[in-house]
């Protein structure tokens, strides 16, 4: 089937701490792979997306690179803020764009 | 350039009522597709509208419907409300094509009592 599974939170860190957000994927073919943030209230932003196997994508100091061996498109960020504090959606691509989802992770960041 | 805007922001609503949402797309985008999001859960595909045509639907029952105007502009009507229809709806916009990102509105938090 089609889905993304996402560690469960929340995640607690310090600021400056590091940051990783492990997401795995099962699929039939090669989808493109992107991380989503909710900010409280809002909708969500695109973060990054990779579209093929072993391309990094990177916004903001994040980063994840898909691993098509490990069916895997882990989110990393070397130094974490306190306006980080969100909500992250791992998602992978469907048919004709139709998005899935993971459950989410609430990361809180604390100063 | 104003991004995906959607209304109402919040909506109050009885069982068995009908609702109507609205969104306009990003300027540029021609595809939008609609999104349940139930509290501490990921959002979850409803459907999709491209040349004002239903293109793709997600595992919802027929009483979610939707339209999609020549402006590429859309609506989402759900009738008979269930108290688990309490939601944030989602919609997203983008170019048709592949690898094209979507861009979210900020919902409309639909709450039913």
């Amino acid at each position: 089937g089609n889905s993304v599974t996402q560690m469960e939170g929340p995640v607690t860190l310090s600021e400056e701490a590091f940051l990783t957000i492990n997401c795995t994927y099962t699929a039939t073919g090669y989808p493109s792979l992107f991380w989503y943030v909710q900010y409280p209230g809002e909708g969500l932003q695109l973060l990054l997306k990779a579209t093929k196997a072993d391309d990094k994508g990177s916004n903001k100091g994040f980063e994840a690179t898909y691993r098509k061996e490990t069916t895997s498109f882990h989110l990393e960020k070397g130094s974490v803020q306190v306006s980080d504090s969100a909500v992250y959606f791992c998602a992978r691509n469907t048919g004709f764009q139709k998005l899935v989802f993971g459950t989410g992770t609430r990361l809180l960041v604390s100063p | 350039d104003a991004g995906v805007t959607q209304s109402p922001t919040h909506l109050i609503k009885t069982r068995g009522q009908q609702v109507t949402l609205r969104c306009s797309p990003k300027s540029g985008h021609d595809t939008v597709s609609w999104y349940q999001q139930a509290l501490g859960q990921g959002p979850q595909f409803i459907f999709q509208y491209y040349e004002e045509e239903e293109r793709q639907r997600g595992n919802f029952p027929d009483r979610f419907s939707g339209h999609q105007f020549p402006n590429y502009s859309s609506e989402l009507n759900v009738n008979a409300l269930l108290l688990g229809d309490s939601a944030l709806y989602l919609c997203a916009s983008s170019r048709t094509g592949p690898n094209q990102p979507q861009h979210f509105g900020d919902g409309t938090r639909l709450s039913i009592l």
